[in-house]
C-alpha cells in the first residue's frame, strides 16, 4: 500500500530564513511522482512543486525546491527566504494508481517577522 | 487565466435538505476530482471522472452522488446532509491517460465551505 508520512505537525521559521518540510513515502511502484501543496487558511490547496520518479535532478520553482532522495524514499520541501505569506499548512502528496493523490497530514507552518 | 472554479464559496444548508455544489474548468482537462476535508485533516477522495467515465471510492457514502454533464463542469449532490458532512469541499482537475504513473498534477479549486445547521 502507499504511503505518505509528515511527522513534524507544526513548525516555525524567521522571516527571511530557510525552512525544510519533512516527508517520507513508501510504494512499491516504480513509476510515481511526489507533489507539494499549499493551503492557506482561505482554504485554496495551491500546486507548489513536482518531482518525478525518474527525475534525477531535483525540483525548484523559485523560492521552493525539493530534497528527493528516492533510497531513503524521502521528498522534503525546502522553502528559501521565508516570507510572512508563507504561513500556511503544508501538504505532501503521492501520486497513486490512477493519478489518485495519497495525502500526507500536513504541517502547519508558521513565519515570524 | 486557466482555472478552476467553485461555486459558491461558503455554503449554508438545514440537516436533511439536499444541496448541490459545482464546479468548473477552462483548462479543458478529462479527470475531475471531488474531495472532502475536515478540519486540521488531509483532503479526502470522494469520487472522480475520467471524461465520463464515473469512478466512487469504495468508503464514499451512498448519501454523495455526482453529475458531469459536459467537460468543463462537476457537480457534487449531497442528498440528505448530516452534521457530519460539513467540512471543505475541494474539486480538482488533471490531464492524465489511463495509467498507472500517477505523475500528473492536480490543479485545485478554491474550494466550498459546507455548514450544516
Amino acid at each position: 500500500a502507499q504511503k505518505i508520512t509528515q511527522t513534524q505537525p507544526g513548525m516555525f521559521v524567521q522571516e527571511k530564513e530557510a525552512v525544510t518540510l519533512d516527508c517520507t513515502y513508501d510504494t512499491s511502484d516504480q513509476s510515481y511522482g511526489l507533489f507539494w501543496y499549499k493551503q492557506p487558511s482561505s482554504g485554496e490547496m495551491i500546486f507548489l512543486i513536482y518531482q518525478g520518479s525518474y527525475d534525477e535532478q531535483n525540483a525548484t520553482e523559485g523560492r521552493y525546491s525539493l530534497n528527493f532522495q528516492k533510497a531513503r524514499k524521502s521528498a522534503n520541501l525546502v522553502i528559501s527566504a521565508s516570507q510572512l505569506g508563507d504561513s500556511a499548512m503544508y501538504f505532501c502528496a503521492m501520486g497513486g494508481g490512477y493519478n489518485k493523490l495519497i495525502f500526507g497530514a500536513g504541517t502547519r507552518l508558521a513565519v515570524h517577522p | 487565466d486557466a482555472m478552476v472554479i467553485q461555486n459558491p464559496r461558503y455554503q449554508v444548508t438545514q440537516f436533511g435538505k439536499p444541496v448541490t455544489l459545482s464546479c468548473s474548468q477552462t483548462l479543458n482537462h478529462n479527470v475531475m476530482y471531488w474531495y472532502q476535508q475536515k478540519s486540521s485533516q488531509a483532503p479526502k477522495l470522494l469520487f472522480h471522472y475520467y471524461d465520463k467515465d464515473f469512478n466512487n471510492e469504495a468508503d464514499t457514502p451512498d448519501n454523495f452522488q455526482s453529475r458531469r454533464p459536459n467537460t468543463s463542469f462537476c457537480f457534487l449532490d449531497i442528498r440528505s446532509p448530516g452534521l457530519g458532512d460539513a467540512a471543505m469541499y475541494l474539486c480538482a482537475t488533471s490531464s492524465s491517460q489511463r495509467t498507472r504513473r500517477g505523475t500528473d498534477t492536480q490543479y485545485f479549486g478554491p474550494g466550498t465551505r459546507l455548514t450544516v445547521l
